[in-house]
């Protein structure tokens, strides 16, 4: 168990629609970050936060957008859903923004029909 | 930006036959490496990472990993795997400097241990 949680586990939803992943960091680390994992793409890195800012962006779509919260946890919100978004969603937590260990949560499955 | 190769998508192996999975990356500034290992339906567990010093690392589960800078490699080894080691290891890297420290993973070696 990393100390990394993550909420839900499973989610299924469909095209168009717009879900809310959670994430709550190890206790003390205040940076977040958020992966995607899908067949053809991989792992890719989506976007981090420290101590609430935006630190950094990657292959995020524009229909994508975070935030992390003054108590630390930080949400993934996912619009107009597409097949294609259909992965698993994993959230990484790191004690500052320049450390690259990163501790992942089990991750949330999403699966768009 | 940095890049990550992993050379062979599936090993399979017999149990207790030593193992090496093979990672090279590119990247233009210094790096920080790692290796995780994701089991069946579960997330990404950090194995060993390379920051500076020994180039030689240690991990958990008697892991290893050696940094060669002239090669841009990071190899996996174990003497000797057990069924339990069955899992997909993923190996990462992330620049040392500047203000970004994502890490860049590739995609995946699939191990397999046959009794």
């Amino acid at each position: 168990d990393s100390g990394v949680t993550q909420t839900p586990k499973h989610l299924i939803t469909a095209t168009g629609q717009r879900v809310t992943l959670r994430c709550s960091p190890r206790s003390g680390d205040l940076s977040v970050y958020w992966y995607q994992q899908s067949l053809d793409q991989g792992l890719q890195f989506l976007i981090q936060y420290y101590n609430g800012e935006e630190r950094a962006k990657g292959n995020i779509l524009e229909r994508f957008s975070a935030q992390q919260f003054p108590d630390l946890h930080s949400e993934l919100n996912l619009s107009s859903l597409e097949l294609g978004d259909s992965a698993l969603y994993f959230c990484a937590s790191s004690v500052a923004d320049r450390v690259s260990e990163q501790y992942f949560g089990p991750g949330t499955r999403l699966t768009v029909t | 930006a940095q890049s990550v190769t992993q050379l062979d998508s599936q090993v399979p192996v017999f149990e207790e036959a030593p193992v090496e999975l093979r990672c090279n990356y590119s990247s233009s500034v210094s790096v920080y490496l790692f290796w995780y290992v994701q089991y069946p339906n579960q997330g990404l567990q950090l194995l060993l990472k390379y920051l500076s010093g020994s180039t030689l690392v240690k991990g958990i589960n008697g892991f290893e990993a050696e940094f060669n800078k002239s090669q841009t490699s990071f190899h996996l080894r174990k003497p000797s795997v057990h069924i339990s080691d069955t899992a997909e290891y993923f190996c990462a890297v992330s620049g040392s400097g500047g203000s970004n420290y994502k890490l860049t993973f590739g995609k995946g070696t699939l191990l397999t241990v046959n009794p």
